[in-house]
């Protein structure tokens, strides 16, 4: 299977802190994405991140890639309460047509 | 129009029942996707239609049966369902399968008495 394991499987940080998740899959992929997911609703796609890229950035999201231990990391700087949420790395393997999610980490932001 | 939306939004239906869920896109994505999710789990993926084609059936029981009616319109038929399939479905869609940013809609919540 290709899906994705992201550690922690959840995190409570204090407001102002950093968040860092980290998701590890087992085939070759095309790309990677995160997506936040609020209180079980639809999920919002925050960052694609291709296979022969290693880092990206979208205003408080950092995320890299390392193909070659087949991982990856969401960082969240200077999180906020807003942020509280599950993410969950999705990859989409080489030849595939399918989108495939990992088990996610639930992020609480502390007051 | 950068939206995937999905009715009902909440659905509660005897198992006895027949009842489809819909989904609209309309941003020109050829690759539409159907995924199951229960609680605290990840979304787990059903049916992928690719050009309105049928390209990914992920071993779903024959009692969920989708359709692609046209580019943007994407629906889920439910017949004979558990309990156990009380989930929150979620739609979908991307430019076209593999490579792409997929964009979903807010989920229908099911409930199988």
């Amino acid at each position: 299977s290709q899906q994705g394991e992201e550690d922690p499987q959840a995190l409570s940080i204090q407001e102002g802190e950093n968040a860092t998740m980290n998701c590890s899959y087992k085939t070759s992929i095309n790309n990677l994405q995160w997506y936040r997911q609020n209180s079980g609703r639809g999920l919002v796609h925050l960052i694609l991140i291709r296979s022969n890229e290693r880092e990206k950035h979208s205003g408080r999201l950092r995320v890299t890639l390392d193909t070659s231990k087949k991982s990856s990391s969401l960082l969240i700087t200077a999180s906020r309460a807003a942020d509280t949420a599950s993410y969950f790395c999705a990859t989409d393997a080489d030849r595939d047509d399918k989108i495939i999610f990992g088990k996610g980490t639930r992020l609480h932001i502390l007051p | 129009d950068t939206e995937v939306t999905q009715t009902p939004k909440h659905l509660v239906m005897g198992m006895t029942n027949k009842k489809s869920l819909k989904c609209e896109q309309h941003m020109g994505h050829r690759a539409m996707y159907w995924y199951k999710q229960k609680a605290k789990k990840p979304p787990e993926l059903m049916f992928v239609y690719s050009y309105e084609k049928l390209s990914i059936n992920e071993s779903v029981p024959s009692r969920f049966s989708p359709e692609c009616p046209n580019s943007s319109l994407l629906n889920l038929h439910l017949h004979a369902l558990q309990p156990e399939d009380s989930a929150l479905y979620l739609c979908a869609s991307s430019l076209w399968t593999g490579n792409t940013e997929a964009f979903f809609g807010q989920g229908t919540r099911l409930t199988v008495v």
